[in-house]
C-alpha cells in the first residue's frame, strides 16, 4: 500500500510570503504528526492530531504556524509571513492508533523549505 | 518529565567492526522506546521498538537493542558494521501522560563507516 506522502518535495519562497505544506497519511491511520528538522538538528515536534480530539499544538514555535486536518485524513501545515529561520525539512508522520506508545510512526519523505 | 539523550553526535567505526550507539532516557511511567534510522535524502524508518515485552529487541538489518531499566538505557548495537549502515540514528521515548501520548526524539547520532 501507499506510504505517507508529502507535497511539495521542495519549496523555495521569499521572506514574508505564506506557504502551505501538505501531508497525506496512510489510509486508516488516526494519528498524524508534523515535525521540523533543521540542518544538523534532531526532530522538533510541531503538532499532533489524534482522531477527532483537539490537536496538541504545544510544539508550534509561533502563531505564524498553524495546521489543520480535514476529515481525519489530509493535513496542511501553513506558515505565514515566512522568515529565514523557518528554512528546514518539514516531516509528516502517521500512526495506526494511539501514536507512539505501542505503534511506530510512518514518516513521509519531507518537504524541504528554503526561505530566501 | 520525559527526556532522551543520545550521548554521541557522531560515531565512526570500521566496516566489519561492532557498532554501539548510546541512548539514555528518563520517563515517569513505563515507556516505549524506539530507534529510527534516516539515510541521506531518505525518510525515517523504524529499526526496532521496545514495548514492555522482551528486554532484548531485534530489529531490521541485524541491529538490536537492550532495554535496561536500572541504567535507563536503550543502546543500539550491531555485531558487524556494513557500509550501508552509514546514516543518522534517532532514539525515541514515548509515554502516556493522562490522555496524551508524548513522543520525544533524541538529537540523533550520525554513524560513519570507514572502509
Amino acid at each position: 500500500g501507499a506510504g505517507v506522502s508529502q507535497s511539495p518535495s521542495n519549496k523555495v519562497t521569499e521572506k514574508g510570503k505564506d506557504v502551505e505544506l501538505r501531508c497525506d497519511p496512510i489510509s486508516g491511520h488516526t494519528a498524524l504528526y508534523w515535525y521540523r528538522q533543521s540542518l544538523g538538528q534532531g526532530l522538533e515536534f510541531l503538532i499532533y492530531f489524534q482522531g477527532n480530539s483537539a490537536p496538541d499544538k504545544s510544539g508550534l514555535p509561533s502563531d505564524r504556524f498553524s495546521a489543520e486536518r480535514t476529515g481525519g485524513s489530509v493535513s496542511t501545515l501553513t506558515i505565514q509571513r515566512t522568515q529565514q529561520e523557518d528554512s528546514a525539512v518539514y516531516l509528516c508522520a502517521s500512526s495506526p492508533g494511539l501514536a507512539g506508545t505501542f505503534y511506530e510512526q510512518y514518516f513521509g519523505p519531507g518537504t524541504r523549505l528554503t526561505v530566501t | 518529565a520525559q527526556s532522551v539523550t543520545q550521548l554521541d553526535s557522531h560515531v565512526s567505526v570500521s566496516e566489519g567492526t561492532p557498532v554501539l550507539l548510546r541512548c539514555n532516557y528518563s520517563s515517569s511511567y513505563s515507556p516505549s522506546l524506539f530507534w529510527y534510522v534516516q539515510h541521506p535524502n531518505k525518510g525515517l524508518q523504524l529499526l526496532l521498538k521496545y514495548t514492555s515485552a522482551a528486554t532484548l529487541v531485534k530489529g531490521i538489518n541485524g541491529f538490536e537493542a537492550e532495554f535496561k531499566k536500572s541504567e535507563t538505557s536503550f543502546h543500539l548495537t550491531k555485531p558487524s558494521a556494513h557500509m550501508s549502515d552509514a546514516a543518522e540514528y534517532f532514539c525515541v521515548v514515548s509515554d502516556k501522560l493522562g490522555r496524551d501520548d508524548k513522543i520525544i526524539f533524541g538529537k540523533g547520532t550520525r554513524l560513519h563507516i570507514l572502509p
